[in-house]
């Protein structure tokens, strides 16, 4: 069964500086998008990112990047110069064919002013 | 651009109660449609989803039902509400191409509280 890990509930940054949330996944498949939602106070989930596994090229959007680690089934997410703004839930996710979209259990972040 | 709608955005039912969330989505034809739950603190579960009109997918036994009764409307249902459906509830819809869907695009949830 596919199973996404984030270990990290909680995590702070300083505003501007940079910050990586992690996300390990679990699947046997070889075709499969992965995904990072953020949701904030309002708890609406917002589409961060995301990344096709047969892409090797890391995705970008801005300050936000992501590290993908197929062999490692490793997905994190990078944000650079954090704002307030950033202070979320973040959420990895994972969508296959096979599967619909599974999510991790997420990781507080909160931005120190 | 496409817009999806929810309501209520706040519900509070005593138990035994029906229920019924609708879901609409604008800017788009035959979306596919979800219907998650989050408890407090936690992500989300997949509840429903439907690739077109009258065409559900239960993912876990519940108390819910789901039905689309138009191509761009989702209702989630309950005859008799229980305490343990509290919690936050959102819509999402996504693109098909050749089967396979591709990112969600969520709602702006409901909050159930039942008492």
């Amino acid at each position: 069964a596919q199973t996404v890990t984030q270990s990290q509930p909680e995590m702070s940054v300083q505003e501007a500086e940079t910050v990586t949330l992690s996300c390990t996944y679990d699947t046997s498949e070889s075709d499969y998008y992965l995904f990072w939602y953020k949701q904030p106070p309002s708890r609406q989930m917002i589409l961060v990112i995301r990344q096709e596994a047969y892409k090797q090229q890391n995705a970008t959007e801005n300050r936000f990047s992501v590290n993908f680690q197929k062999a490692a089934k490793s997905f994190s997410l990078k944000i650079s110069d954090s704002q307030l703004g950033d202070a979320a839930m973040y959420f990895c996710a994972y969508r296959s064919l096979a599967r619909q979209l599974t999510f991790g259990s997420g990781t507080q972040l909160t931005v120190l002013p | 651009s496409q817009t999806i709608h929810q309501w209520p955005a706040t519900l509070v039912q005593p138990v035994g109660s029906p229920l019924s969330l609708e879901c609409t989505v604008e800017g788009t034809s035959n979306p596919n449609l979800y219907w998650y739950r989050q408890a407090a603190g936690r992500g989300l579960q997949l509840l429903f989803y439907s690739v077109g009109i009258g065409q559900i997918s239960s993912e876990v036994p519940q108390n819910l039902s789901a039905s689309r009764p138009q191509d761009r409307q989702f209702i989630l249902s309950s005859k008799k509400l229980l305490l343990s459906d509290s919690g936050f509830y959102l819509c999402a819809w996504s693109r098909t191409s050749g089967g396979f869907s591709y990112e969600q695009y969520f709602g702006p949830g409901t909050r159930l509280t039942v008492t």
